[in-house]
């Protein structure tokens, strides 16, 4: 089925560890976001990219850096890993254009960081 | 800036009576607006989305909302709640700053629906 696709689903790191979360979507979108997810704070935009080759930061960019190599792709790094990380992440894309419309998410990423 | 405040963090209704989750939004201009649903452990699903036409608005699974401009408000209703409604929901406003109109989603509201 057409959508995006996070992998991995969940994940465990150690404070100071590294990784990359993976976004991928097959619908030719333009736009690509990386959100956060807390208790009672609910979504909070992390980076985002207008097309391949662009980034930008969101709301709470501090601690991680993100690429737009392919236009299918978004990878979001954690280069040094700290338990405020601790949160569901959520990818989501979006077509140009009309740009209100078409915000496709993904299942997210649960990560921990002990 | 644009800004979404959700009245209520938790609501519990009862299987078979009406549902009423309360947004509030702050916006410079006339805002694009969405309710988005979260069940357990799943992503979210846009339910509805108000964009400058009408300003009552019918989402999926019988929800509806209505855009108050006097009142800056998008409450979310549904005349009868189903078991399955249970889960979190979020209101939505598209901020268009800089032409590439970011979500800014409000804290969200559980509901839970008793039998």
């Amino acid at each position: 089925n057409a959508g995006v696709t996070q992998t991995p689903k969940f994940r465990v790191l150690k404070t100071g560890q590294s990784m990359t979360l993976l976004c991928a979507q097959d619908m030719n979108h333009e736009y690509m976001y990386w959100y956060r997810q807390d208790p009672g704070m609910g979504l909070r935009l992390i980076h985002y990219s207008v097309g391949e080759g662009t980034t930008a930061k969101g709301e709470v960019p501090d601690g991680y850096n993100v690429s737009r190599l392919k236009k299918q792709n978004f990878l979001l790094g954690l280069e040094s890993a700290a338990p405020s990380q601790t949160s569901v992440y959520f990818c989501a894309s979006r077509p140009a254009g009309q740009g209100i419309y078409g915000y496709t998410f993904g299942s997210g990423t649960r990560l921990t960081v002990v | 800036a644009q800004s979404v405040t959700q009245l209520d963090s938790h609501v519990s209704v009862s299987e078979g009576t009406p549902v009423l989750l309360r947004c509030n939004y702050s916006s410079s201009y006339s805002p694009s607006l969405f309710w988005y649903v979260q069940h357990p452990n799943k992503g979210l699903q846009l339910l509805l989305k108000y964009t400058s036409a009408a300003t009552l608005v019918k989402g999926i699974n019988g929800f509806e909302a209505e855009f108050k401009k006097s009142e800056t408000s998008f409450h979310l209703t549904k005349p009868s709640a189903h078991m399955s409604d249970a889960a979190e929901y979020f209101c939505v406003v598209s901020d268009g700053a800089g032409g590439y109109n970011k979500l800014i989603f409000g804290a969200g509201t559980r509901l839970a629906v008793h039998p």
